[in-house]
């Protein structure tokens, strides 16, 4: 059965101090694995897409990694407004593509 | 603006009641999900439709019922729901197979069921 699975549960940063969120992932035939920002009372927002071991993407202060097992995604110097749940999806290998989701990150950056 | 719009935001009702929840896109895609999102679990996938055709349905109880006329438009019929039920009703919509950018999704509406 594809699974997904996000740590810490919780984080609580201070601003500036920077940290990595971790997602380990079991799919038959990965296709894709997506990280998204979700705010309170909002749907989620894409952030990344990573397809193979290796690949790294950049956005602001959130840099996304991907090995084989595992994706990391790295908050550096963070900023009370990067405070929100982050989740990590992998697209399954079926035909249709569906996104399984982990239960999130939520993290907390205090000034 | 996301692009995927849904109504209403909120909604309570009674277990007796019947209601429909509204998920419109204006990005040409052409797949459309609904997904519940309760407290401390992920996001569960209730309803696939690829091409305006349900796909998939993970044993969702009957008391939920989709209907997707067209492929800018999803509906969730809701009848006799049961507490447990409340959540955060999420639209999602993508390009058949997922596309780069994996699903959009709308702002949910927040059901209470009293």
């Amino acid at each position: 059965e594809d699974q997904v699975t996000q740590s810490p549960e919780a984080l609580r940063l201070q601003e500036g101090e920077s940290s990595s969120l971790n997602c380990s992932y079991t799919v038959s035939g990965l296709r894709g694995l997506f990280w998204y920002r979700q705010d309170p009372g909002k749907g989620p927002e894409f952030l990344f897409t990573l397809y193979s071991a290796g690949e790294e993407k950049e956005k602001e202060r959130l840099k996304a990694t991907l090995t084989k097992k595992e994706s990391f995604l790295h908050i550096t110097a963070p900023k009370p407004e990067d405070s929100a749940t982050y989740l990590c999806a992998v697209l399954d290998g079926g035909s249709q593509g569906n996104l399984i989701f982990g239960k999130g990150t939520k993290l907390s950056v205090k000034p | 603006e996301t692009g995927v719009t849904q109504t209403p935001r909120h909604l309570v009702m009674g277990m007796t009641n019947k209601k429909s929840l509204k998920c419109e896109q204006h990005l040409g895609h052409n797949a459309m999900y609904w997904y519940k999102q309760s407290a401390k679990k992920p996001l569960e996938l209730m309803f696939v439709y690829s091409l305006e055709e349900r796909v998939e349905n993970n044993s969702v109880p009957s008391r939920f019922s989709p209907e997707c006329p067209n492929s800018s438009h999803l509906f969730l019929h809701l009848h006799t729901l049961q507490p447990e039920d409340s959540a955060l009703y999420l639209c999602a919509s993508s390009q058949v197979g997922g596309g780069r950018h994996g699903y959009t999704f709308g702002s949910g509406t927040r059901l209470t069921v009293v």
